[in-house]
């Protein structure tokens, strides 16, 4: 089925420990997004890709890094993980955004 | 800066009552457009509704209903006969429109946790 492909779902790691979570889309779409879910907090941008070729930072990029490989696929990088980059982790994409975006379906990730 | 409000942390509804969920944001740009997204205790994002800041009606899906208010600033949404798949956590979002260089970057509420009562 189109839409945006995460892995993995589920991870555990503990400090210090560095992981890359990828995400692919076969929609053809120009944007793709990182985001990261905390109780209470809603959804937050970490990382943005406008098209391939461009990244930039969103609301919360310390501690991540990003690589936009293709237009099909956007990777969040953890370099050394931390207790506070426990949360889940969401990819979206968007054609231009004006028509809406679309989700993967997360990655829930625990820092020990 | 954008800024999006959900002030109902949780919500309790009837089962076949109609609920409101009240979402206010605030931004300074004329052409900006207003998103609802479900999200149920599988963790999936659900995109529910979507209304644009030109929008001369409210936008209309199914059981879904966006009651915008433009000088108020607020976009709520309406569930009407609500049913017991409803219970979830509701988002309520807000995209300024820019160029596509920009991003288009989507901005999120903290949400309202809805449970359904049967």
């Amino acid at each position: 089925n189109a839409g945006v492909t995460q892995t993995p779902k589920f991870q555990v790691l503990k400090t210090g420990q560095s992981m890359t979570l990828q995400c692919a889309q076969d929609m053809n779409h120009n944007s793709m997004y990182w985001y990261r879910q905390d109780p209470g907090m809603g959804l937050r941008l970490i990382y943005y890709s406008a098209s391939e070729g461009t990244t930039d930072k969103g609301e919360v990029p310390n501690g991540y890094n990003v690589s936009r490989l293709n237009k099909r696929e956007f990777s969040l990088r953890l370099e050394s993980a931390a207790p506070s980059q426990t949360s889940v982790y969401f990819c979206a994409s968007s054609k231009d955004g004006q028509y809406g975006y679309t989700f993967g379906s997360g990655t829930r990730l625990t820092v020990v | 800066a954008q800024k999006i409000t959900q002030t109902q942390p949780g919500m309790f509804v009837q089962e076949k009552e109609a609920v409101t969920l009240d979402c206010t944001y605030d931004t300074s740009d004329p052409s900006y457009g207003l998103f609802w997204y479900k999200q149920p205790s599988s963790g999936e994002m659900i995109f529910l509704i979507y209304q644009g800041s030109y929008d001369q009606q409210n936008a209309t899906e199914g059981r879904y209903s966006l009651n915008f208010q433009k000088a108020r600033k607020s976009a709520n949404l309406v569930i009407s006969a609500s049913q017991l798949g409803d219970s979830a956590m509701y988002f309520c979002a807000m995209r300024e429109y820019a160029p596509m260089e920009y991003g288009n970057k989507l901005v999120f509420g903290a949400g309202t946790i809805l449970r359904v009562k049967s």
